[in-house]
């Protein structure tokens, strides 16, 4: 079965902090692993990753994958009261029955003034 | 705005009902992908379809089905409804039938509640 676990659950930070979202997961056959943001409704996409080692990047926020492993993690930098989301990570299984997308529980991003 | 539309936002009902969930893919996507979102399970793949035809299949309850029509329109069928069923229904498209290869877009979601 796949497994995708993030940490933190939750974490509470104050505007101009950094903060380090966690993603690990287990999968059969990997293909990518993607990063989403949920506020009220849906979850809007920020980061698809494959290869190992190469960071992408849309302005505060970042992101890289360890094939090796077995991991990802998220990078908001200087965060804004409009960070405050769930981020979600999910990783892309492409083998036989396991043919899916399978997400992580989330972390849950509270950013106060 | 994703381009990913689904009808209705909310839906209230009664065990043992049937009801049609409702999504129109992004302009120019072929694959509509199904989830349920509850506060227990997080996110939970149902089934996709691409281009009218099921590509791949999730953890989908008998009493659930899906279909995608010609003009690429979905709808999700939930029968026999349970009190365990209400959640969060997304769709999500993407172009091709490589979901792996290309992210997924949602919809806003279609909240249902078994009273």
């Amino acid at each position: 079965e796949d497994k995708v676990v993030q940490s933190p659950l939750s974490l509470v930070v104050h505007e101009g902090d950094t903060v380090t979202l966690n993603c690990s997961y287990e999968v059969t056959n990997f293909r990518s692993l993607l990063w989403y943001k949920q506020e009220k409704k849906a979850p809007t996409f920020l980061f698809m990753l494959t290869s190992s080692g190469i960071e992408k990047k849309s302005g505060r926020l970042s992101s890289i994958l360890d094939k090796k492993e077995l991991f990802s993690i998220l990078n908001i930098t200087a965060t804004q009261t409009g960070d405050s989301a769930i981020y979600l990570c999910a990783v892309f299984d492409s083998g036989g029955s396991n043919y899916k997308l399978t997400f992580g529980k989330g972390t849950l991003l509270t950013v106060n003034p | 705005d994703s381009g990913v539309t689904q009808t209705p936002k909310h839906l209230i009902t009664a065990t043992g009902q049937r009801v049609t969930l409702r999504c129109s893919p992004r302009s120019g996507d072929l694959s509509v992908y199904w989830y349920q979102q509850s506060l227990d399970q997080g996110l939970q793949f149902l089934i996709q379809y691409y281009n009218g035809e099921e590509r791949a299949k999730g953890n989908i309850l008998e009493r659930f089905s899906a279909q995608q029509f010609p003009d690429l329109h979905s709808e999700l069928n939930l029968s026999s409804l349970e009190l365990g069923d209400s959640a969060l229904y997304f769709c999500a498209s993407s172009p091709g039938d490589d979901g792996g290869n290309q992210p997924q877009h949602f919809g806003d979601g279609t909240r249902l509640s078994i009273l």
